[in-house]
């Protein structure tokens, strides 16, 4: 299985801020990576698939990058709604697997 | 609106069995697959198989084969998910969530509300 790491496990932030996470697979995944959003007691949202292409309804503040085996995922000014906890998942082979998360917190 | 409406909550003893059910509404259910993701408390998101709708063909993780089943009612739009044998560190929140139409399908553009499984004696 493809393991999918995230960097940092959690990062304290300010409303504004520049938000910059991390996705590292063990090989590559080509362009299909994926972002989710999860905020507590909820499902998770997708926010972001094939890397870059950015859900319907998903504020243009969130953007992806990168290709094959590293990924980035920006917030580009931090927003309330956005304190949570956010997956990066391998869509290229099977099984998919995810990332184990990072979260978001108010500093 | 796509929606999946997962059941409520159990709570069950070891070694017993446990069906969930993931109702679709809002778009052709035979059109999309149906995926089962778990998550223990506190933990990150595992994958547990897919199901075809259209054909009832499903494929598990390794780890679920032999313990997992997943089958689909077509009239009613309805996935479920049987697990059986259940040992305490099945307790988590299982989502239902539908198979994006791209790439591969492997990654999930709508998904349930999920359902809490709380495996204790």
């Amino acid at each position: 299985d493809i393991q999918m790491t995230q960097s940092p496990s959690s990062v304290s932030a300010s409303v504004g801020d520049r938000v910059t996470i991390t996705c590292r697979a063990s090989q590559g995944v080509s362009s299909w990576l994926a972002w989710y959003q999860q905020k507590p007691a909820r499902a998770p949202k997708l926010l972001i698939y094939a890397t870059s292409s950015l859900q319907s309804g998903v504020p243009s503040r969130f953007s992806g990058s990168g290709s094959g085996t590293d990924f980035t995922l920006t917030i580009s000014s931090l927003q309330p709604e956005d304190f949570a906890t956010y997956y990066c998942q391998q869509a290229n082979s099977f099984p998919p697997t995810f990332g184990q998360g990072t979260k978001v917190e108010i500093k | 609106q796509v929606q999946l409406v997962q059941s409520g909550a159990e709570v069950k003893r070891p070694g017993a069995s446990l069906k969930v059910s993931c109702r679709a509404s809002r778009y052709t259910f035979t059109d999309y697959y149906i995926h089962w993701v778990r998550q223990a408390p506190g933990q990150g998101l595992e994958w547990m198989g897919w199901l075809n709708p259209k054909s009832g063909d499903t494929n598990l993780a390794q780890r679920f084969k032999g313990r997992v089943t997943m089958t689909r009612d077509t009239p009613i739009r309805t996935a479920y998910m049987n697990v059986n044998r259940l040992k305490s560190d099945d307790t988590a929140v299982y989502y239902c969530a539908r198979g994006a139409n791209w790439g591969s399908g492997l990654d999930f553009d709508y998904w349930g509300q999920g359902t809490l499984v709380t495996v204790s004696s």
